[in-house]
């Protein structure tokens, strides 16, 4: 079944503590990306992927790292994470062009 | 920042009614594409218009592209409870110098649809 995964689906963390969400997807998809929604903002771009090894800033980078050694694989990293990085995030991939396909979302929080 | 705006930002209607709404952007495009969530889901996708295209349908839905406006319209006819959800446009965009490729969505239309 074609699909994006994402882990954890909930998590809950303190200030400061390291933490990465992966995302994963079977489609052999080029485009891979992170967003974050939070209530009457919509979805906000955090980083993209174009392509193994090609990584760009999204509408909000800060805080947040991201790398693409695999073509599946695209995991998110809150190297120090704060309490307005609380939100939930999904990713998402796509061939260019074309529809994208969402992951179920990761609600993090962060006290 | 986002490229898309969505109006209304919330809609009600009574099962059976259309449902309209609207989605703004400021920049060229490549494509229009509209997605839609249900509370706390990831997103679907619903429908693909190109630039070069005016109007498209799926089913219950009519999307139309006014590139001179920059401006697109999705149509929900018919609706049913099952159409409670919330809609978003999203733009994509293909940077010519820098080979770059941006998809940006709005922040939607939260819709529902009374029985």
């Amino acid at each position: 079944e074609a699909q994006v995964t994402q882990n954890p689906r909930y998590l809950i963390t303190v200030t400061g503590k390291k933490l990465t969400v992966t995302c994963s997807q079977n489609m052999n998809h080029e485009y891979m990306s992170w967003y974050r929604q939070d209530p009457g903002l919509g979805l906000r771009q955090i980083y993209y992927s174009m392509n193994v090894e090609v990584t760009d800033k999204g509408d909000v980078p800060e805080g947040y790292k991201v790398s693409r050694k695999e073509k599946r694989n695209f995991p998110l990293i809150l190297e120090s994470p704060s309490p307005n990085q609380t939100s939930l995030y999904f990713c998402a991939s796509s061939s260019t062009f074309n529809e994208q396909f969402f992951g179920p979302g990761t609600r993090l929080t962060v006290l | 920042s986002q490229q898309g705006e969505e109006d209304p930002q919330a809609l009600s209607i009574q099962e059976g009614e259309n449902a309209t709404m609207n989605c703004s952007y400021k920049t060229s495009i490549n494509n229009l594409q509209w997605y839609r969530q249900n509370s706390g889901r990831g997103l679907v996708h619903l429908i693909l218009i190109r630039s070069n295209e005016r109007e498209k349908h799926s089913g219950r839905l009519r999307v139309t592209l006014d590139t001179s406006k920059k401006s697109s319209s999705l149509l929900i006819t018919a609706s049913r409870a099952a159409d409670t959800a919330s809609y978003f446009c999203a733009t994509d965009t293909l940077f010519s110098r820098s080979n770059d490729y941006k998809l940006s969505f709005g922040a939607g239309t939260t819709v529902t649809v009374r029985a």
